[in-house]
């Protein structure tokens, strides 16, 4: 069973510039969310994709976005990056049908906007 | 909304201690709860979790109850290692699945 992964493991941009991280679900999970992880603090929910829709949102601006492929693997976008857009970017997959909710998580992109 | 508030560390600890990391949890249903683990330099990894009022998770000596009487979940080891060097994080979750966690607890285990 192959985790979850993620590309790049770093990456570093200027302040204004795009960003696109990527994400691959674990084998049979359906779902994906993404969380932003500052230094030192606790990660913070951005969105989930959930069949190609996102599934809900948390408190970030509309230049963070998402899409989900077919095949479940997800990307984040994020637009005009600003500094405070510095962090460890994780996703975790998750399958809605499991009942559960435990979600597993990848090793994470570090971005660092200067 | 949901939150979770956990204990600030960093908490320092001798091999074969004890160690209790306490977490308290807001939320407006029956969420589950999750303690998860950071090593350095890596990503989340779920240590353990409860589902329901009462339960114990545990995993590799650690546990934490499911208290909703108290709305607390707090972990325990009762002998800690230097491999338990890491970040805790107290989490918890709904049924849209969104994880709402804990700022974290850094925990270092001296030989």
């Amino acid at each position: 069973e192959t985790g979850v992964t993620q590309s790049p493991t770093h990456l570093i941009k200027t302040r204004g510039q795009q960003v696109t991280l990527r994400c691959s679900s674990q084998s049979g999970h359906n779902t994906v969310s993404w969380y932003q992880q500052a230094l030192g603090q606790g990660p913070q929910f951005i969105f989930q994709y959930y069949r190609e829709e996102e599934n809900g949102r948390g408190n970030f601006p509309p230049r963070f976005s998402g899409l989900q492929f077919p095949n479940y693997s997800s990307e984040l976008n994020v637009n005009a990056l600003e500094l405070d857009d510095s962090a460890l970017y994780l996703c975790a997959s998750s399958s809605w049908t499991s009942g559960g909710s435990e979600q597993f998580f990848g090793p994470g992109t570090r971005l660092t906007v200067l | 909304g949901d939150s979770v508030t956990q204990m600030e560390g960093p908490v320092t600890l001798s091999e074969e201690a004890f160690l209790t990391i306490n977490c308290t949890y807001t939320a407006t249903g029956y969420p589950s709860l999750f303690w998860y683990v950071q090593y350095p330099g890596e990503g989340l990894q779920l240590l353990l979790k409860a589902t329901k009022a009462d339960d114990k998770g545990s995993n590799k000596g650690f546990e934490a109850t499911y208290r909703k009487e108290t709305t607390s979940f707090h972990l325990e080891k009762g002998s800690v290692q230097v491999s338990d060097s890491a970040v805790y994080f107290c989490a918890l979750s709904e049924y849209d699945y969104k994880l709402s966690f804990g700022a974290g607890t850094t925990v270092t285990v001296r030989a």
